[in-house]
């Protein structure tokens, strides 16, 4: 199956701090790719989609300003936690469809603490 | 918007036993129902999927059947075994098949 790389895979931060997550497709282009939160013994929740060249599509409840996604390529998508507080610690997911394929592969995570 | 239900929430089986894991949705336009085991701390993993024009589809051990009219699908472990023990997702692409919206996972333990 296509690859899509995560980086990193966990990071600290303290409340305030920005904190980028970066999700690479690896042998394929994604037009889309999607972001998702998964706190403990939950499901994944849908943040955003991202649509390489053009602005994301956000989930009821998410905030734009506060969650910055950029997919500036066809292999690479951000989410940039801006002003991150403790409630924000979480497991952040991306995940991308190969073009024209229905196949959702994701990445490693990223497990998010703010302290 | 799409609505996925998954039954049960925690399944504890013997090993060799079969499993079964259950969910419904609410939007008829889904097409597409994968699923996926996550074990703690890791990425979902693909496991099977199904299209809507599919009734059933088996892989080894693993097979998912599909009712369209009923709006429900299942997962089908058969002769479990304990690396089988992770929590399991359903999924239904719908949106335009732009959005995979996610049941609410299912923990599964194989003991011994």
């Amino acid at each position: 199956g296509a690859v899509v790389s995560q980086h990193p895979s966990w990071v600290i931060c303290k409340s305030g701090t920005s904190v980028k997550i970066e999700c690479r497709s690896l042998d394929f282009q994604a037009t889309t790719m999607f972001w998702y939160r998964q706190f403990p013994k939950q499901s994944l929740m849908l943040m955003a989609t991202s649509n390489e060249g053009s602005k994301a599509t956000y989930e009821q409840g998410v905030e734009k300003d506060k969650f910055l996604i950029n997919h500036a390529s066809l292999t690479l998508s951000t989410l940039t936690v801006t002003s991150a507080h403790p409630e924000d610690s979480s497991f952040y997911i991306c995940s991308a469809r190969d073009q024209g394929g229905e196949k959702l592969f994701f990445g490693s995570g990223t497990q998010l603490s703010v302290l | 918007g799409e609505n996925v239900e998954q039954h049960p929430s925690t399944l504890s089986v013997q090993e060799g036993d079969s499993a079964v894991i259950k969910c419904t949705y609410s939007d008829s336009a889904s097409n597409y129902f994968p699923w996926y085991k996550q074990e703690l701390g890791k990425r979902p993993q693909l496991i099977i999927d199904i299209r809507s024009n599919v009734g059933e589809k088996k892989d080894q051990r693993i097979a998912v059947t599909l009712n369209k009219t009923a709006k429900h699908f299942s997962l089908h472990i058969t002769e479990t075994q304990p690396e089988d023990s992770a929590v399991y997702f359903c999924a239904a692409l719908t949106g335009g098949g732009n959005k995979l919206t996610f049941g609410t996972g299912t923990q599964l333990k194989v003991e011994l």
